[in-house]
């Protein structure tokens, strides 16, 4: 089992839905939580980061976290033709410092 | 410098030669990361340094790769005697080193590795 999972997609939704980015891991005491956008050619850049269970906004992302289901989520509203891309999710571990474990990445694609 | 700069941006080999990839992290960013990603494939860790310690070297895929880090600032990954299935894009990243304050990692723009 992969320490963190993705679905490679692709994910297909129409302009303006929701998209939905699920990542599962196996590390119970991981710490932190990232979400990086990646498009193609380009280096991942980081979206945002979660911490603490529930729900984390950030203009149109909402980062989802549930430590007991060991799941975090990526909703993007109003979903545009640019944020087509491939989405890593990344796990800090508890006993790794600052090292990040990322996910094979879920690729997104939104169209007009 | 206001990001994390990689050098060269794209690197033709001859199968067998050796080559070097620069890294210059953001500044003051004590922690510093190698990636390479095939194509299409996701991202494969080689190796992590942090401040002064030993770095995390279990990443690396043979003994033909080797990286340093000198005065806990720029580094260089060298692969010797490349093979064809070194081709991919190196990506390195920096970020705050251990303690509070970590909020995730900066990537470079890569390196571009084909190896003929």
């Amino acid at each position: 089992q992969k320490e963190v999972e993705q679905n490679s997609g692709p994910l297909s939704v129409p302009e303006g839905a929701i998209a939905s980015l699920n990542c599962t891991y196996s590390d119970r005491g991981s710490q932190s939580f990232f979400w990086y956008r990646q498009y193609s050619g380009k280096s991942p850049e980081l979206i945002m980061f979660i911490y603490s269970n529930g729900d984390k906004e950030d203009g149109r992302f909402t980062a989802q976290l549930n430590k007991a289901s060991q799941y975090v989520s990526l909703l993007i509203r109003d979903s545009q033709p640019s944020d087509s891309a491939t989405y890593l999710c990344a796990v800090r571990a508890g006993n790794a410092g600052n090292m990040l474990t990322f996910g094979g990445g879920t690729r997104l694609m939104v169209k007009p | 410098g206001a990001g994390v700069s990689q050098s060269p941006s794209n690197k033709v080999t001859e199968k067998g030669k050796d080559v070097e990839l620069r890294c210059d992290p953001i500044s003051g960013h004590t922690a510093l990361y190698w990636y390479r990603q095939s194509l299409g494939q996701g991202l494969e860790f080689l190796i992590y340094f942090q401040g002064n310690s030993a770095p995390d070297k279990s990443g690396l895929p043979s003994d033909r790769f080797s990286a340093e880090r000198t005065g806990g600032s720029v580094s260089t990954l060298t692969i010797q005697r490349t093979q064809q299935e070194d081709s991919a894009v190196y990506l390195c990243a920096s970020s705050l080193g251990q303690g509070g304050g970590f909020s995730g990692y900066t990537f470079g723009s890569g390196t571009r590795l084909t190896v003929v």
